[in-house]
């Protein structure tokens, strides 16, 4: 079983749509992360949290929106999405370097989006 | 800046067999980290194994066997005796000292194990 946790599994939604993903951990990792992958390709990194504040931010639409209410959670709002957002967006934790060095990130199993 | 080639898109082996996965890696930094991870048909990906570009010490984990080399710059994968559960996407990635933990994936290589 994954040690980060994410829901909904699978979400449909139309573009005038408002929703958000969330992600969890309890590793007691202070660095988290979103990524977006498309079919085939490898993950895009789109945002990092370090102890709950934004690093880094790789030049995502701002119909994105990361929210780090704590040391455990994640979350990504979404609205006014358009059809090529649909991926699956994945989530990771890890230490925050440079705690022994780049540590590995943990991922969770992701969610499945789609866009009508 | 930094890059990371898999050259094979998709390796198809039958049970039992071994298969060796290439990773090429480019970046001018000195302290640098190398990582496999697996992403199976659920969509997780799995982390095998981290590198520092300081330990060129190859590395064995049961099936699984790593093999670093600088003067290459090649840290290449191979399972031993593949069996199904091994079928997967299988991602190397670079990560350097100055950018923190910002991971450069491959492109993957997708390996199919028949039965």
């Amino acid at each position: 079983d994954t040690e980060v946790t994410q829901t909904p599994k699978h979400l449909v939604m139309g573009m005038t749509n408002k929703k958000s993903l969330k992600c969890e951990q309890h590793m007691g990792h202070r660095a988290m992360y979103w990524y977006k992958q498309k079919a085939k390709k490898p993950p895009e990194l789109m945002f990092v949290y370090s102890y709950e504040k934004l690093s880094i931010n790789e030049s995502v639409p701002s119909r994105f929106s990361p929210e780090c209410p704590n040391s455990s959670l994640l979350n990504l709002h979404l609205h006014a999405l358009q059809p090529e957002d649909s991926a699956l967006y994945l989530c990771a934790s890890s230490q925050v370097p440079p705690l022994g060095g780049n540590q590995p990130q943990h991922f969770g199993d992701g969610t499945r989006l789609s866009i009508l | 800046a930094q890059k990371v080639t898999q050259a094979q898109t998709e390796i198809s082996v039958v049970e039992k067999e071994d298969v060796t996965l290439d990773c090429v890696y480019e970046t001018r930094d000195t302290t640098y980290y190398l990582f496999w991870y697996k992403q199976p048909p659920s969509g997780e990906l799995v982390f095998l194994i981290r590198r520092n570009s300081f330990d060129e010490q190859n590395e064995i984990s049961g099936r699984y066997s790593w093999n670093f080399q600088k003067s290459t710059s090649s840290f290449n994968f191979t399972i031993t005796a593949s069996q199904v559960v091994d079928s997967a996407v299988y991602f190397c990635a670079l990560s350097v000292g100055a950018a923190g933990n910002k991971l450069t994936f491959g492109g993957g290589t997708r390996v199919l194990v028949k039965p």
